[in-house]
């Protein structure tokens, strides 16, 4: 299958700051991208997801990019709290198939 | 609390036991998904089911059966595993195969001796 992948994998921030992770794709078809969020000890939970008809989509505290000239997704999260600690998954799918997820970035936040 | 439970949360065993997965998801919706979550490697999907009918194998060894009872649970047999099956198993479910999110159980640790 097609790859998703991950520049970093892993990132430590500072409490407060602003985190950037970043998730490169290499299927152009691919119209559909999660982002999820794997805490220690539990399953992945959506946190983002967004259409290759959009370019930015913003939900409480986290905006995901998209540019899709370079195949590119990220992540954004604002003000890095400690509870966002975990690894952190992009996923790619075309409509009705299955998800080809990346290998994942662990954040750590630090105090 | 996504919805989706899975049972046990841990299990050892050794290569020549059987022992079964459950998930069991809540959220009225009618497919589901068994996971393999490796160290250092993408989640790996193994088998779907779409209204109680497997519609994927993803080339798993027939070591791995699965079971789908209803829409709402889903087992994972497991008989004479190697060591190298060690992993979290996930277990997710969707509205349906059309609907795009996923939602995930908290897994199960396996480990096999």
């Amino acid at each position: 299958g097609e790859n998703v992948g991950l520049h970093l994998p892993t990132l430590s921030v500072q409490e407060g700051d602003n985190s950037i992770i970043n998730c490169a794709y290499s299927n152009s078809a691919s119209d559909y991208f999660i982002w999820y969020k794997q805490e220690s000890g539990k399953g992945p939970q959506f946190i983002i997801d967004i259409r290759s008809n959009m370019d930015k989509r913003q939900g409480q505290r986290v905006t995901v990019l998209l540019n899709k000239t370079v195949k590119h997704l990220s992540l954004q999260i604002a003000a890095t709290q400690p509870g966002d600690s975990a690894v952190y998954f992009c996923a790619e799918n075309i409509w009705g198939q299955n998800f080809v997820f990346g290998p994942g970035t662990r954040l750590s936040v630090l105090p | 609390e996504t919805g989706v439970t899975q049972t046990p949360r841990h299990l050892v065993m050794g290569m020549t036991n059987k022992k079964s997965l459950k998930c069991e998801q809540h959220l009225g919706h009618n497919a589901m998904y068994w996971y393999k979550q490796s160290a250092k490697k993408p989640l790996e999907l193994m088998f779907v089911y779409n209204f109680k009918e497997q519609t994927e194998n993803n080339s798993v060894p027939s070591r791995f059966s699965p079971e789908c009872p209803n829409s709402s649970h889903l087992f994972l047999h497991l008989h004479t595993l190697q060591p190298e099956d060690s992993a979290l198993y996930l277990c997710a479910s969707s509205q349906d195969r059309q609907v795009n999110e996923q939602f995930f159980g908290p897994g199960t640790r396996l480990t096999v001796l």
